[in-house]
């Protein structure tokens, strides 16, 4: 498995602002992937961040919206700009391993706009 | 594209009855099968898998077997217990030759009451 750490594990900000989620792994990986889960509903995956490439979005989801990082093996960041109350949500990151199907996940960020 | 459906919840038993909450999906090719399990307060954490037709996952009592015939990946445990009170959500991955996300159906809310 894989302990990942998020910050800020909670925020609340105002309409129009834009919130950066860090996640952070204890040890490399290839891939790392965002979730967002809205009140009462399923995970649906923003983009996958491979190191030293664009990340790779999802239909539905944009570069401008939510602009990812991945500067290093272990580390990633999610912003969400120009927020509306629509973006409340629990923002999850995840990460597999080289080689496995298994995706491990952070304890996530829940967001309320206000 | 791909989908994931599952049994609508909340789904709510006594202690030692026997769990069944069903799963279908819709995918191109062979994907893998999750089930993942959100206890309250907690992350998301995987609970068991399946990689290929008519394997067996199993973990903490729980198991859940792959059919390509009818496209299912039921989870069962044969006695619940007060603890076991959790979100479960079944999940999918297609790796059509790049590194790919999960794709999760809308979760089932169970509890199990003493």
């Amino acid at each position: 498995s894989a302990v990942i750490s998020q910050k800020p594990s909670r925020d609340i900000c105002q309409r129009g602002t834009s919130l950066t989620i860090q996640c952070q792994v204890d040890s490399q990986v290839t891939m790392m992937f965002w979730y967002r889960q809205q009140p009462g509903q399923s995970l649906t995956l923003i983009a996958t961040a491979n190191q030293g490439s664009e990340a790779t979005y999802e239909s539905g989801f944009v570069i401008d919206k939510f602009p990812i990082s991945r500067p290093n093996l272990t580390f990633s960041t999610l912003t969400v700009s120009n927020m509306s109350p629509e973006d409340s949500s629990i923002y999850l990151c995840s990460v597999d391993r080289a080689g496995g199907d298994e995706q491990y996940f952070g304890p996530g960020t829940r967001l309320t706009v206000t | 594209g791909n989908s994931v459906t599952q049994m609508e919840g909340p789904v709510t038993l006594s202690e030692e009855a026997f769990l069944t909450i069903n799963c279908t999906y819709t995918a191109t090719g062979y994907p893998s099968l999750f089930w993942y399990v959100q206890y309250p307060g907690e992350g998301l954490q995987l609970l068991l898998k399946a990689t290929k037709a008519d394997d067996k996952g199993s973990n903490k009592g729980f198991e859940a077997t792959y059919r390509k015939e009818t496209t299912s990946f039921h989870l069962e445990k044969g006695s619940v217990q007060v603890s076991d009170s959790a979100v479960y959500f079944c999940a999918l991955l297609y790796s059509g030759g790049g590194a790919d996300g999960l794709t999760f159906g809308k979760g089932t809310h169970l509890i199990i009451q003493p």
